[in-house]
């Protein structure tokens, strides 16, 4: 089955410090590739997307994930993590095929004054 | 600037009544989504829709309808609500290319 997984469901980091949120997919074929984010009693937000060229893909509020096809990742990075950033993010695979999204379950992120 | 949205943030409703949750977007897009969210289960998807009248049934659909008159308009109808769905409701809706947008959600108590 064609999936995505966050392998951590918490990540803690200090205000200033790079903050990295893990995704691995398992996809067959051109994969396209998603992070969200939601803060509290929110709906989710769209940050960026891989579909196809440059591996290093820029997003909003200074986010940028990496798509790494021999290690099956597309990790979510920031240089320089903000009280803000923290919230839920989720990464997520679209099936093209039949049109709807596949979401990992999700990673909590803390940032530390 | 919104373009998905949910009818209510809060909604309380009593046992056995029947519940509308409404969701309108204004982008054209023909794939629309409704999801639960729950603490420790992510997100479920209960229906989708790729166009007028049609849907499709997600990952737990029981005790859930759905009704897709126009195409910007995606109801998620509980017929008899229960306790075991208080819950947060988001829609959703994509053109296929650069992802889901969302509404802001419904988080719905079933007292």
């Amino acid at each position: 089955a064609q999936s995505v997984a966050q392998p951590e469901d918490q990540v803690n980091v200090a205000e200033g410090n790079p903050l990295t949120v893990k995704c691995t997919y398992s996809v067959s074929g051109n994969p396209y590739l998603f992070w969200y984010v939601q803060y509290p009693n929110r709906g989710l937000q769209f940050l960026l997307k891989y579909i196809t060229g440059d591996n290093l893909v820029k997003g909003s509020y200074g986010f940028e994930a990496e798509f790494n096809k021999s290690q099956t990742s597309f990790h979510l990075k920031k240089p320089s993590a903000l009280v803000s950033d923290s919230a839920l993010y989720f990464c997520a695979y679209y099936n093209t095929n039949a049109g709807k999204s596949t979401f990992g379950d999700g990673t909590t992120l803390t940032v530390k004054p | 600037d919104v373009k998905v949205t949910q009818s209510s943030r809060y909604l309380v409703k009593r046992t056995g009544e029947k519940v509308f949750l409404e969701c309108v977007q204004d982008m054209d897009h023909e794939n629309m989504f409704w999801y639960r969210q729950d603490p420790g289960l992510g997100l479920r998807l209960i229906y989708f829709s790729y166009d007028v009248k049609m849907k499709e049934k997600g990952d737990i659909p029981e005790g859930y309808s759905v009704s897709r008159e126009k195409k910007e308009r995606f109801s998620l109808i509980l017929e008899s609500a229960s306790t075991n769905q208080t819950s947060m409701y988001l829609c959703a809706s994509t053109d296929r290319k650069y992802g889901y947008t969302f509404g802001s959600g419904t988080r719905l108590t079933v007292v």
